[in-house]
């Protein structure tokens, strides 16, 4: 199984530049996750999704919007890059296990997206 | 405001012995908690898990202790071996969902062969 798999792996942007990560998961989650890890601040949500054509923000959400048009499709976009978003990102999904979530359930996540802008 | 703390950058243990990661948060809505495991250049992988309604949870060489009253929680690795070392992330959300994670900002450990 794939799992979940980010394109692209690395890049490099001007300022000022646009572009879009790609994540894509195979487990048919209703949950989506974008984080971004920096030093010493570990991993925090930017935006995430509970389903199908809905977005909402999370921790750092500005200077990025997301799309989830299908299902096993979360895009994030940059509309015009800064060097704050020098960052590595990564993608998760998780089912959704409502209340009482039973042991051991956990979120899924990419191999990452290095991206710099200079 | 770091809603979820692990104050130990890094940790050495040797080969064999007992390992010790600490977690602390303060927002009392937490009520499900995780362990992700990141070697480099990789995304996290789940490691371990535990909900507010246990105090512990085994699986295998590692073990997870909640202490809801401290808002603390570690997680043990015996035996450590090589294998082990990486970064830990600890997580924490609400709703015993795991959605919308809130992690740790890391400890990196090593493990002396």
């Amino acid at each position: 199984n794939a799992g979940v798999t980010q394109t692209p792996k690395f890049r490099v942007l001007k300022t000022g530049q646009s572009m879009t990560l790609l994540c894509a998961q195979d487990m048919n989650h209703e949950y989506m996750y974008w984080y971004r890890q920096d030093p010493g601040m570990g991993l925090r949500l930017i935006h995430y999704s509970v389903g199908e054509g809905t977005t909402a923000k999370g921790e750092v959400p500005d200077g990025y919007n997301v799309s989830r048009l299908k299902k096993q499709n979360f895009l994030l976009g940059l509309e015009s890059a800064a060097p704050s978003q020098t960052s590595v990102y990564f993608c998760a999904s998780s089912p959704h296990t409502g209340t009482g979530g039973k042991e051991n359930t956990e979120a899924f996540f990419g191999q990452g997206t290095r991206l710099t802008v200079v | 405001d770091q809603q979820v703390k692990q104050n130990s950058p890094s940790l050495s243990v040797q080969e064999g012995r007992i390992s010790i990661l600490n977690c602390d948060y303060t927002n009392s809505m937490f009520d499900y908690f995780l362990w992700y495991k990141k070697y480099p250049a990789e995304g996290p992988t789940f490691l371990i898990s535990i909900s507010s309604i246990k105090d512990k949870n085994e699986d295998g060489r590692f073990t997870v202790f909640l202490n809801k009253s401290a808002k603390h929680l570690s997680l043990h690795i015996v035996p450590s071996q090589p294998g082990d070392s990486a970064v830990y992330f600890c997580a924490a959300s609400a709703n015993f969902g795991n959605e919308k994670l809130t992690f740790g900002t890391g400890t990196r450990l090593t493990i002396i062969p």
